[in-house]
């Protein structure tokens, strides 16, 4: 599996946008960029996902660069109920049903009112 | 996005007794189940995979005896701390994954264990 890297902690202000960096420098071709958040106390909550164009929803964009090494979740207006860890995970395009999600220690966001 | 329910969502129970925790897929179908284990301020740790029908695979380091699965429908995983132990305390996650195309995980909102 290919890893990745996240800062332990930020933090940003309310009202303004937060940038959430990712390094997975060992990503290989099929491998999609996923982003999970974990708010204190329930179960991960899918973010969004993106091969190698940017992406946009409702709740983030995500920006991934030329060489697909890192990528940067957006959260354009940062509320406080956006405080959470962020996980940052790399995963194939097409696997069994048993393949398995892992983990990373992922950012933990604070949003300052 | 699909739900996933866990019950119950916290439990306290005392040292030697078993507690059963409910993984339910609500409106899926799920052939694969996933359980994890949470302590404070760490990541979610895998614990084991439980295929419908199928015995469940179980990582490294974790005590089949101790942590029993059972999946025996395609909308219900169970997990069962046997004989638990005050560090056994944690917070229990499932995940499942639908049927067939997709290859989403959808989450349970997790329980909390306490074993006093």
């Amino acid at each position: 599996d290919a890893k990745t890297t996240q800062p332990p902690s930020m933090d940003c202000a309310e009202g303004r946008a937060a940038n959430l960096p990712c390094n997975h420098s060992t990503i290989s071709g099929n491998e999609y960029v996923y982003w999970y958040r974990q708010i204190h106390s329930q179960g991960p909550q899918y973010i969004i996902h993106g091969l190698k164009n940017n992406e946009t929803n409702e709740m983030a964009s995500l920006i991934i660069t030329e060489d697909r090494k890192s990528s940067t979740l957006i959260l354009p207006h940062a509320t406080l109920r956006d405080t959470a860890v962020y996980y940052c995970i790399v995963r194939p395009s097409r696997m069994d049903s048993s393949y398995k999600l892992i983990f990373g220690s992922g950012t933990r966001l604070l949003v300052r009112p | 996005g699909a739900v996933v329910s866990q019950h119950p969502s916290w439990v306290i129970c005392k040292s030697g007794t078993s507690v059963k925790i409910e993984c339910r897929s609500l409106d899926f179908q799920a052939t694969t189940m996933f359980w994890y284990r949470q302590f404070p301020k760490q990541s979610l740790m895998l614990m084991a995979t439980s295929n419908e029908g199928s015995k469940a695979t179980y990582e490294q380091g974790v005590e089949k005896d101790k942590f029993l699965i059972n999946h025996a429908s395609l909308t219900l995983s169970t997990l069962t701390v046997t004989s638990a132990h005050p560090e056994d305390s944690s917070f229990y996650i499932c995940s499942a994954r639908e049927l067939r195309g997709s290859t989403e995980a959808f989450f349970g909102q997790g329980t909390r264990l306490t074993v006093v």
